[in-house]
This record gives C-alpha cells, structure tokens and sequence, in this order.
C-alpha cells in the first residue's frame, strides 16, 4: 500500500504563474515531510520540508502548506520559471522510526516559456 | 565538492555477475542511507546505517544484497548473483542524527543485461 501519493503525474504551468504539487498520505505517525527536486539522471536535491507541528512554511519562491487532518500536503512555486521544469517528489518521515524517507510516485512539472 | 558521492555513475552488468558500489556520505552526517529508483516511481528506502550499525533493512532488501559501513564514513552497497529485475538507480543519501533532511548523490545507474 502507497503511504504517500501523488495524483498527479504532470502537471504544465506557463512561465510567472503559481504552480501547486499536491500530495496525501495516509500513516498517521509521519511528523516531518519535505520537498526534493529531481532532474534526469540525477539524484534528488532537497527543496523545503516543513514539520508537523506547523501548517506553513515559506522560502524564497517556494511554500509548503500542511493539512494535518486532511492529511494533505501541497507545494507553491511563486512564480514559476522555466528552470523549475522537474520532477518533483513528495516525502514523508517517521522520527521515531530512523527518519527514512517514504516517498511519493512523483509529479512531473514542465514551465513553459 | 562536500556532497554525497557515489561510484561508479553507470554499471552495466551480465545476469549473475557481483556488483558493488561505494556511497561517501557529507563528512559529519551519521546517518546514510541507501534507496532504489525504477522508472516512473519515487526512491524506495532499502537500509540505513547509524555511524557502523546497520539499524533498519527493508524487505526489498533481498539475501542477495549486502550493505556495509565498516568505519562509520563511506558504505557499500553489494548485490550478488544479479538478475534483470535488479536493474535500477541505486541512491545514497546522508543525515545528521536526529533530522529528516537528507541529502543525495547523483546514484548509480545499474543495468542488467
């Protein structure tokens, strides 16, 4: 079973505008989610992560919203450019559970010119 | 460069032959991890370490893999007598004890032919 989900596999933004990436999970006990962008034959680079104690949590052009009764997570990118163009991977942790990663399937994000 | 490094970048390997690669973790962090990526998924947590010890293995983590961490710095990941199914990208990533963010090397992309 899929811990963490992401629904959306792509997703295409034009240049300047606000692009969402959404994520849910279902294991109650993760406390810490974060944020990593992924760019073809590489490995992933963290973004923002956010605890589980807050609801926002803001750098630059990137925010992460945090739903814990919903149990929903979202990314904002204000605004969006070209170079954001990636996959990017929804996280979830277990602190009390050697803070391995459990991750989502991905969303493909193009930002077209 | 002060990031994770993995060796080799590329392995291509015959169905049954032994591979290992190396992972050299951030120089302070404690914790490393390895993760596998297929295509079109998100990274899937295979073994973490806390400085030597090797706390946590996954189930996907098969009789025919091995991983090491003989000095608490630098891990290697050993699969035996691979098969195609094992063919993916093979991610290292490190931490400090006690965060969830953890940083990435660009992974070894393992072909089985």
């Amino acid at each position: 079973d899929q811990q963490v989900k992401q629904n959306s596999p792509s997703l295409s933004v034009q240049e300047g505008r606000i692009s969402i990436l959404n994520c849910d999970y279902t294991n109650s006990m993760f406390d810490y989610f974060l944020w990593y962008k992924k760019y073809p034959a590489e490995g992933p680079t963290f973004l923002i992560s956010i605890s589980s104690i807050k609801d926002k949590n803001e750098d630059g052009r990137f925010t992460v919203f945090l739903n814990k009764s919903a149990k929903h997570l979202s990314l904002h990118i204000v605004p969006s450019q070209p170079g954001d163009s990636a996959v990017y991977f929804c996280a979830a942790s277990d602190n009390n559970a050697g803070n391995m990663l459990t991750f989502g399937g991905g969303t493909r994000l193009m930002v077209k010119p | 460069d002060t990031g994770v490094s993995q060796n080799p970048r590329h392995k291509i390997t015959k169905r049954g032959q032994n591979v290992t690669f190396r992972c050299d973790p951030i120089s302070e962090h404690n914790r490393l991890y390895w993760y596998r990526q297929t295509l079109g998924q998100g990274p899937e947590f295979l073994t973490y370490f806390q400085n030597e010890a090797q706390l946590e293995k996954s189930r996907l983590l098969s009789d025919r893999f091995s991983a090491e961490r003989p000095k608490g710095s630098f891990s290697t990941l050993e699969i035996q007598r691979t098969e195609q199914g094992d063919s993916a990208m093979y991610l290292c990533a490190s931490s400090l004890l006690g965060t969830a963010e953890a940083f990435f090397g660009q992974g070894t992309r393992l072909t089985v032919v």
